[in-house]
């Protein structure tokens, strides 16, 4: 499958701050999606994205989906304890069935 | 609100046997699929399923492994003659479509581990 290079590998943050997170890939992608997935349970779908360019919020989550269509990012804003996690960026193309993880980011924010 | 159920959610196997892996996914949804997660890795396609065929499968999907959609609910995963490498958390998903809704909702996974 495709690459996708995620970025930061792991975030160490305090409550109230705001983070930031990205993907890129060499290849385009029509569809990126977000995941955040705890300790042992599977990954939970957070935003969609399917037009380049477009930005959508859920709650205190953005999502970007690049202009080139090889890479997204997204946003937490005041962070909170429950935040933790590993967050996911996936990508699909247009010809394949398949989503294509990025390594995740690890998140862990002090209270 | 709808989700996908699989089960076992741990299941231990000795190298050489057969295991099969059940989901439930979600009823409206059209497309199935499997992915693994090796401990401390990213999520890995392994294959999909449409319309009681696969419609792509990823280069770990070899001939060990095989899906069958046995009933209007259930879909299984076979791995013929576990190997140490098998050892991994194995995902479920469906969506409801491949493009738009392409979404694709995760079960809590099997810890599949071969000893």
């Amino acid at each position: 499958g495709q690459q996708l290079n995620q970025s930061p590998q792991s975030m160490f943050i305090q409550e109230g701050e705001d983070v930031s997170m990205n993907c890129t890939s060499s290849s385009i992608f029509n569809t990126w999606l977000w995941y955040k997935q705890d300790p042992g349970e599977g990954p939970v779908l957070l935003i969609a994205l399917y037009k380049a360019g477009e930005l959508t919020s859920n709650g205190r989550l953005t999502a970007q989906f690049g202009i080139t269509r090889k890479d997204s990012f997204l946003n937490i804003s005041a962070s909170i304890p429950s935040d933790v996690g590993i967050y996911f960026c996936a990508g699909q193309t247009n010809s394949g069935y398949a989503l294509n993880f990025g390594k995740g980011t690890s998140l862990l924010v002090t209270p | 609100e709808p989700e996908v159920t699989q089960t076992p959610s741990h299941q231990v196997t000795q190298m050489g046997q057969e295991v099969i892996l059940r989901c439930v996914p979600i009823s409206n949804h059209l497309y199935f699929y499997w992915y693994r997660q090796i401990l401390g890795q990213k999520v890995e396609f392994l294959v999909s399923f449409y319309n009681n065929e696969i419609s792509e499968k990823s280069e770990i999907f070899d001939d060990q492994f095989s899906v069958e959609r046995p009933d209007g609910s259930n879909f299984t995963l076979k791995i013929r003659s576990t190997k140490l490498e098998d050892s991994a958390m194995y995902f479920c998903a469906s969506s409801v479509s491949r493009i738009f809704g392409v979404e694709a909702f995760f079960g809590q996974g099997t810890r599949l581990t071969v000893v």
